[in-house]
């Protein structure tokens, strides 16, 4: 079974700052999604990560996605207070008839001014 | 413009009785997905549908039904079997995995809230 783990559960950081959220997955594939929530809303695609080493940037978000070692990242540069939302990777284990999209926990960022 | 609807945003259930969710979508996507999220929680998959038709269990399926009558459409039912269901519930289509791309969009969620 796919187990999809994210860390931190919970992150904490000052305005300027920079940090890594981590998601580390289970089974083989190269297909990888990052989604942002806002408290009460619904999910926000990010980011699509197709191949090895994909590599996607947007603003002070960077994501990038390495296979082989089954670990996706996703960095926020010069944190501001928008970027505060809970960040959601999601896998798709590939092939076979039964295929769906795991989700890890979700990574709740407060940025604090 | 397309994209996923689900009705209604907000729903009451009294003790007993069965409601039914609404997903509807006109991206023209094969697969189908009903999450459910607690608070502070992060998404658990109810039941999913990579075909018109075709069905499958997720994770927590246990008091819910679902069909897939329509391409377009995939209503989640809540019975009385669910013990606790309050939640936020959330509706999702991906395109069909052959494409390569299966990124999810998600519709707006329907809070249902037991009273």
């Amino acid at each position: 079974e796919l187990k999809v783990e994210q860390n931190p559960l919970f992150l904490s950081m000052q305005e300027g700052k920079n940090y890594t959220i981590y998601c580390n997955y289970s089974t083989t594939s190269d297909r990888l999604y990052w989604y942002r929530q806002d408290p009460g809303k619904s999910l926000e695609s990010l980011f699509v990560l197709l191949s090895n080493g994909a590599v996607k940037q947007e603003g002070r978000l960077m994501a990038s996605l390495d296979t082989k070692a089954r670990l996706s990242t996703l960095h926020i540069t010069a944190a501001v207070h928008d970027l505060s939302a809970t960040y959601f990777c999601a896998v798709d284990v590939n092939g076979g008839s039964n295929y769906k999209l795991t989700f890890g926990k979700g990574t709740l960022l407060t940025v604090n001014p | 413009d397309g994209g996923i609807t689900q009705s209604p945003k907000y729903l009451f259930r009294k003790e007993g009785q069965n409601v039914t969710l609404s997903c509807e979508q006109n991206l023209n996507h094969d697969a189908m997905y009903w999450y459910r999220q607690d608070p502070g929680q992060g998404l658990r998959l109810i039941y999913y549908s990579q075909i018109v038709n075709d069905f499958q269990k997720g994770d927590i399926a246990e008091g819910y039904s679902v069909s897939r009558e329509k391409k377009e459409s995939f209503p989640l039912t809540v019975t009385s079997a669910q013990k606790n269901p309050t939640a936020f519930y959330l509706c999702a289509s991906t395109r069909g995995q052959w494409t390569g791309n299966t990124e999810a969009f998600f519709g707006q969620g329907t809070r249902l809230t037991v009273v």
